[in-house]
């Protein structure tokens, strides 16, 4: 299985960026495609996809959102920051069966 | 506008089985792989397996061999999940999402999941 690392928590303060990292223990793209997706989960509701192929804004999504990365090292960067926005990201793989990260807890400072 | 709506909570005991649905709207039911996605209380998330609705082929997480089956009605574009021989370590929220047969765009509808307790 591919294993994805990400940091376990975040602080950040209203109105910053917040760059959040998911290591994969193995190339996740294949060709120009990156195989490497975001979510948002906030507590009692389901996932939310933010960013499909490492760097598709999902629809419905703002702008503050983005998505980078290719191989093995992917970004989602949130700018500016909204209390809205406080929630655990996850990263997920479909270059093979899929995977996510162990989540990242985004907090306030 | 598609939706994946599941069946609601459930509290099982030790040792019983539980099936739970999933039912979309709003799309093609066979262009969609429909996956089942395990979250344990404050933990993250886990690949159980996939069904293709068009051709009922299943995969597993080598994890949930004889854990899960699923199973799918065309007729009501509804997806099932069953989990047999439960254990308090199956106690978690359970969503249904879908993926694109064709196309990587990661899991863009999810179910609001099912909440299941395994106590005596």
């Amino acid at each position: 299985d591919i294993v994805l690392t990400q940091s376990p928590a975040l602080a950040v303060s209203l109105g910053q960026r917040a760059t959040i990292s998911c290591r994969a223990s193995q190339s996740v793209s294949i060709s120009r495609y990156n195989l490497m997706h975001w979510y948002q989960q906030k507590p009692g509701q389901q996932p939310k996809l933010l960013i499909y192929r490492a760097s598709n804004l999902a629809s419905g999504i703002p702008a503050r959102f983005s998505g980078s990365g290719s191989g093995t090292d992917f970004t989602l960067t949130i700018n500016p920051v909204q209390a809205d926005d406080i929630a655990t990201y996850y990263c997920q793989q479909s270059r093979e069966s899929p995977t996510f990260g162990g989540g990242t807890k985004l907090e306030l400072k | 506008q598609v939706q994946l709506q599941q069946s609601g909570a459930e509290l099982v005991k030790p040792g019983s089985s539980v099936k739970m649905s999933c039912k979309a709207s709003g799309y093609t039911f066979t262009s969609y792989y429909i996956y089942w996605i395990k979250q344990r209380p404050g933990q993250g998330l886990e690949w159980i397996g996939r069904i293709g609705p068009g051709s009922g082929d299943t995969n597993y997480n080598e994890k949930f061999k004889g854990k899960a089956t699923f199973t799918v009605d065309k007729s009501s574009s509804t997806a099932y999940m069953q989990l047999s021989s439960l254990t308090p370590e199956d106690t978690a929220v359970y969503y249904c999402a879908r993926f694109h047969t064709m196309a990587h765009r990661g899991f863009d509808y999810w179910g609001q999941g099912v909440m299941v307790t395994v106590s005596s």
